[in-house]
């Protein structure tokens, strides 16, 4: 079964504005990890955030986690159109993934 | 080491043929996972090995799926009797225990359809 759970599934926005994209996992974790794809592409490592930390920083990237809730969150701040690609959440004890959230950030 | 590749990167089949792909990690990692990846979703977890030892395989895979590390370094994943439902790609990645994370890296993949 999957582990890591993205939604929305699609997101749909304007260069420069924030995009936000939600995670929810079932069992406990170490960690969690975010990915991205671009179209045709491989998975490309973005972030972790280990199972002690609320919060982590990398670039234009956010990312929260919240243990007690199961879910993590990623915000990409001041979004480009090279951003557009698909992002995937994957706890790292099990590295399975959801079926992502496909970003569109239109020029 | 220009990180995780793969070979071939497309192969056409016809069904019923058996097909192998190969997967040369990042030369210090000693994990390696394999990944299913159909259009629009996101990857199916197949098998992984830490070293030579195959640790865990998919119960979605079935009896055809068979995958190997000899000597702990390259993975081979063989499909016998390919269908067309087996059409998607696959995914290699490696990844090295580092502070009790493990950060996957991935190849590129290998495109298979099956005719």
């Amino acid at each position: 079964s999957q582990q890591g759970e993205e939604d929305p599934q699609a997101l749909s926005i304007q260069e420069g504005e924030n995009a936000t994209m939600n995670c929810s996992y079932k069992t406990s974790i170490n960690n969690l990890q975010w990915y991205r794809q671009n179209s045709g592409r491989g998975l490309v490592h973005l972030i972790l955030i280990r199972s002690n930390e609320r919060e982590k920083h990398s670039g234009r990237l956010r990312v929260t986690l919240d243990t007690s809730k199961k879910s993590s969150s990623l915000l990409i701040t001041a979004s480009r159109a090279a951003d557009t690609a698909s992002y995937f959440c994957a706890t790292a004890s099990d590295m399975r993934f959801g079926a992502g959230t496909r970003l569109t950030v239109k020029p | 080491d220009t990180g995780v590749s793969q070979d071939p990167r497309h192969k056409i089949t016809k069904r019923g043929q058996n097909v192998t792909f190969r997967c040369d990690p990042i030369s210090e990692h000693n994990r390696l996972y394999w990944y299913r990846q159909t259009l629009g979703q996101g990857p199916e977890f197949l098998t992984y090995f830490q070293n030579e030892a195959q640790l865990e395989k998919s119960r979605l895979l079935s009896d055809r799926f068979s995958a190997e590390r000899p000597k702990g370094s390259f993975s081979t994943l063989e499909i016998q009797r390919t269908e067309q439902g087996d059409s998607a790609m696959y995914l290699c990645a490696s990844s090295f225990r580092f502070d009790s994370s493990y950060e996957q890296y991935f190849g590129p993949g290998t495109r298979l359809t099956v005719t």
